[in-house]
């Protein structure tokens, strides 16, 4: 059964405090490891697809890598706009697999 | 919203009555998926939809059904509304082979009473 697990469930940051969300992963076969973003009352928006080990994907002040068993969402010097959700997913491969397993997110909160 | 729209955005009901959520999309993908999300949980799937007349249940299917008559329209349907299907729930479409980016819809809120 494919799992995620994101830490840590909730996070306070200074304004231009620079930090890290993890997201931990098994999936027998990884076809893509998904970053969204999600802000109170409204659906997740896309932030990356990552596919294989040592993919690293940028935008803006965040940056999103993967190694075999984990993905981390860096953000680099964050501001009040960036205080939102971060949800992680994966998918697996093969015909057929349509799901996304979802992370059950980090909360980000940046202090003026 | 991806060109994703769904209604109602917000619903009261009863428990025992029928509910039905529409899913519309302006993006002509050939796939659509119906999520849940709660407190405590990850976004998790109930149906998704691989074409007109073509749909086949996720995760967390029971009490749930599914119909697509057009390509632009995806519907959820509880047959008889519980406590707890209390819940928001996203539409997601894409495009290809179904294992390209999900892009979700701005949800719905439903509390059953």
């Amino acid at each position: 059964e494919d799992q995620v697990t994101q830490s840590p469930e909730a996070l306070r940051l200074q304004e231009g405090e620079s930090s890290s969300l993890n997201c931990s992963y098994t999936v027998s076969g990884l076809r893509g490891l998904f970053w969204y973003r999600q802000d109170p009352g409204k659906g997740p928006e896309f932030l990356f697809t990552l596919y294989s080990a040592g993919e690293e994907k940028e935008k803006e002040r965040l940056k999103a890598t993967l190694t075999k068993k984990e993905s981390f969402l860096h953000i680099t010097a964050p501001k009040p706009e960036d205080s939102a959700t971060y949800l992680c997913a994966v998918q697996a491969n093969g015909a057929g697999s349509y799901q996304l397993t979802f992370g059950k997110g980090t909360k980000l909160s940046v202090i003026p | 919203d991806a060109g994703i729209t769904q209604s109602p955005r917000h619903k009261v009901t009863e428990t025992g009555t029928p509910v039905t959520l529409r899913c519309h999309q302006t993006e002509n993908h050939r796939y659509m998926y119906w999520y849940r999300q709660d407190p405590g949980h990850g976004l998790r799937l109930i149906h998704y939809s691989y074409g007109v007349k073509d749909t086949d249940k996720g995760e967390v299917s029971d009490g749930y059904s599914v119909s697509r008559s057009k390509t632009e329209d995806f519907l959820l349907t509880l047959e008889s509304a519980t406590s707890s299907q209390t819940s928001v729930y996203f539409c997601a479409i894409s495009a290809g082979t179904g294992q390209e980016t999900q892009y979700f819809g701005p949800g719905t809120r439903l509390l059953v009473l």
